[in-house]
């Protein structure tokens, strides 16, 4: 298994540019989460799936829009990239085993806006 | 809104030292978990506890979580090299929702070897 995959690694944006940052889970996890991570910061949800086709807010969900279409993929969409927005993405999954819920994180994008 | 606050933000210890990190909900938790972040790293997830005054051990690390369900800690007994990183506590509301988990800033552990 490749657990939680995430694409690009680094983007540089200019302010105002969108973007798509991808990612991916192959452990048949229902539940999916992308989080931010700023300097010296904990990890901020943004928005999250408790299985295809259901998103909901986070606690920072403003300027990010996320789908689910299948279990595998949960994208999230940038659409007008301000300097706000420079962090550190991280996507996760998780799967409720009894009580339970560890959750896997990817590798992290990135992300400077210009 | 649920707040986890985590202390102290940073600690710098010598190989062998002791090394303890606390963790404080402004709500009930129904359960907490704690993961570990290298530099440059994903968060790891490390254990979670759901009992009140539960304590687990792992190796050198024990955690527990406080009889009322607002508190944890995070204990590294003798610590190593290997042990640096930041580690997060990150709760449960008491509200029925097992899956969205509110973290704190983290503790990030240095340690002169």
């Amino acid at each position: 298994n490749a657990g939680v995959t995430q694409t690009p690694k680094f983007r540089i944006l200019k302010i105002g540019q969108s973007m798509t940052l991808q990612c991916t889970q192959d452990m048949n996890h229902n539940y999916m989460y992308w989080y931010r991570q700023d300097p010296g910061m904990g990890l901020k949800l943004i928005y999250y799936s408790v299985g295809a086709g259901i998103t909901d807010k986070g606690e920072v969900p403003n300027g990010y829009n996320v789908s689910r279409s299948t279990t595998e993929d949960f994208p999230l969409r940038l659409e007008l990239a301000a300097p706000s927005q420079t962090s550190v993405y991280f996507c996760a999954s998780s799967i409720l085993a009894g009580e339970i819920n560890e959750q896997f994180f990817g590798p992290g994008t990135r992300l400077t806006v210009l | 809104g649920q707040q986890v606050m985590q202390i102290p933000q940073y600690q710098h210890v010598q190989e062998g030292e002791d090394f303890t990190t606390y963790c404080n909900s402004s709500t009930t938790l129904s359960n907490i978990q704690w993961y570990k972040q290298r530099p440059g790293g994903h968060p790891v997830f490390l254990i979670q506890l759901v009992k009140s005054g539960e304590v687990k051990k792992q190796k050198r690390l024990t955690f527990q979580f406080g009889e009322a369900k607002k508190n944890s800690s995070l204990h590294i007994t003798a610590t190593q090299t290997t042990d640096v990183g930041t580690y997060f506590c990150a709760g449960f509301g008491s509200g029925g929702s097992n899956y969205k988990l509110t973290f704190g800033k983290g503790t990030l552990l240095t340690v002169n070897p």
